[in-house]
């Protein structure tokens, strides 16, 4: 069964433009809503996540929208840079459940 | 100074044959895991160890049985190597409380190429 569904799976966007990747879900009983970024060679790394009682976290140039009836959110890279060149996976789950359901992923390219 | 650290980095070897990963984490968390990384970059979990004892064991062949020596260490060993176990194995570490506080820290992973 498909739980989680990441698009698009492969991004490149100019240096200085806004990269967006979208999350979508089934499960309603989820809670925490993160991105992990994953360099190559590298393991994933948390980047950034929303509780469901906001729609909206900024830190820094990242952004996650969540959108709680539509079972989405999104991860927004503003002033997108080469060093954001990466591969990106959102990871719903139940709070505090060490079961994480990963995306399929999304290989950003950042191009100059 | 890692704080999740898998050894090899790298591992080929035979079909048939047997290998262990290893893998430590020194940030003093309760609960361990390991997740395959497929060639598309899918990532599922395999297991879940929280103070020794197995809380999660996904769908894996029994020829993979981690082994939780104490709640620093958590390594994988793997019988009769298939072609199809050829992946990225990473390790990872947390602490059993709400995930806002304690997300998971991966490890840098294990390629293993089986041929």
């Amino acid at each position: 069964q498909q739980q989680v569904k990441q698009s698009p799976q492969s991004l490149i966007v100019q240096k200085g433009g806004i990269s967006i990747i979208n999350c979508a879900y089934e499960n309603t009983a989820f809670d925490y809503f993160p991105w992990y970024q994953q360099f190559p060679g590298k393991g994933p790394a948390l980047l950034i996540a929303i509780r469901p009682d906001v729609s909206e976290k900024k830190e820094g140039r990242f952004t996650i929208s969540f959108n709680k009836s539509a079972k989405q959110f999104s991860l927004h890279i503003m002033d997108s840079q080469p060093g954001d060149s990466a591969t990106y996976f959102c990871a719903p789950s139940v709070d505090g459940n060490e079961k994480l359901t990963f995306g399929t992923g999304t290989r950003l390219t950042i191009i100059p | 100074d890692t704080a999740v650290s898998q050894t090899p980095k790298y591992l080929v070897t035979q079909m048939g044959n047997d290998k262990s990963i290893k893998c430590e984490q020194n940030l003093g968390h309760d609960t361990m895991y390991w997740y395959k990384q497929d060639s598309k970059k899918f990532l599922k979990i395999m297991f879940s160890y929280n103070n020794k004892e197995l809380i999660i064991n996904e769908t894996v062949p029994n020829r993979f049985s981690p082994k939780s020596p104490d709640k620093a260490h958590l390594n994988l060993h793997i019988n009769s190597l298939e072609l199809g176990d050829s992946a990225v194995y990473f390790c990872a570490s947390s602490r059993r409380e709400s995930s806002y506080n304690s997300p998971l820290h991966f490890g840098n992973g294990t390629r293993l190429t089986v041929t």
